[in-house]
């Protein structure tokens, strides 16, 4: 099963909504997770069980979808919130990622 | 307090094998439901996952790599250790352990490590 992301890099101003999209070859349900990782950090887990907001992340990072097309909305833009965004499958191993969305200042 | 801890060679031949360790803290690695994964990014390139072992010893891994890789741990050091054989100067990039969580059903990597750079050359 592979998983696709919207084009990458995507332009994007303080306070705009974004939207990333992470498409799966097959029905995966709701075993998709959502990464952010910032140049030079670690990634970091946003949203797990395609739309469930993980412990002391924002709320304005909110997770939809199910069997083959997901999404990752960023509801306002913060400067902090430029970085790279990966989806991953995790319904059986192995538990692969995309190919990545790189959100950068328009 | 959750934290994952990678450590190993920062340099390593062609050829030769490389072994990482993730030392754990704030979690048991045989509690139900806990899992550890390793991962790698290739400079400028997207995350990779490898391996997977879990809290009943069961292991995965991807299967591109899988007769040059193998995932163990060593509980009682709460260590989790990453092996992969025949080096080649691809496989430089940075290594990331992550805790990995089964919720009910569904599985994430919900703590990472700060990584360890790994630099294949001769």
């Amino acid at each position: 099963i592979q998983l696709t992301q919207s084009a990458s890099p995507l332009s994007a101003s303080v306070g705009d909504r974004v939207t990333i999209t992470c498409r799966a070859s097959q029905d995966i349900m709701n075993y998709l997770a959502w990464y952010q990782q910032r140049p030079g950090e670690a990634p970091k887990l946003l949203i797990y069980a395609a739309s469930t907001l993980q412990s002391g992340v924002p709320s304005r990072f909110s997770g939809s979808g199910s069997g083959t097309e997901f999404t990752l909305t960023i509801a306002s833009l913060q400067p902090e919130d430029y970085g790279t965004y990966y989806c991953q499958r995790l319904n059986a191993s192995p538990f692969p990622f995309g190919p990545g969305t790189k959100v950068d200042f328009k | 307090q959750v934290t994952l801890r990678e450590s190993g060679p920062a340099l390593v031949k062609p050829t030769q094998t490389l072994t990482l360790t993730c030392t754990v803290s704030g979690f048991s690695l045989t509690t139900n439901g806990m899992c550890v994964s390793w991962v790698r990014q290739a400079p400028g390139k997207a995350l990779e996952w490898l391996a997977r072992i879990d809290w009943d010893g069961s292991r995965e891994y991807v299967k591109s790599l899988k007769t040059r890789i193998t995932i163990s741990r060593d509980t009682p050091r709460h260590q989790v250790v990453f092996g992969m054989t025949n080096l080649d100067p691809l496989d430089t990039g940075t290594y990331y352990c992550a805790r990995t969580i089964l919720l009910s059903t569904v599985y994430a990597l919900d703590v990472w490590g700060q990584g360890a750079t790994v630099i294949v050359s001769s």
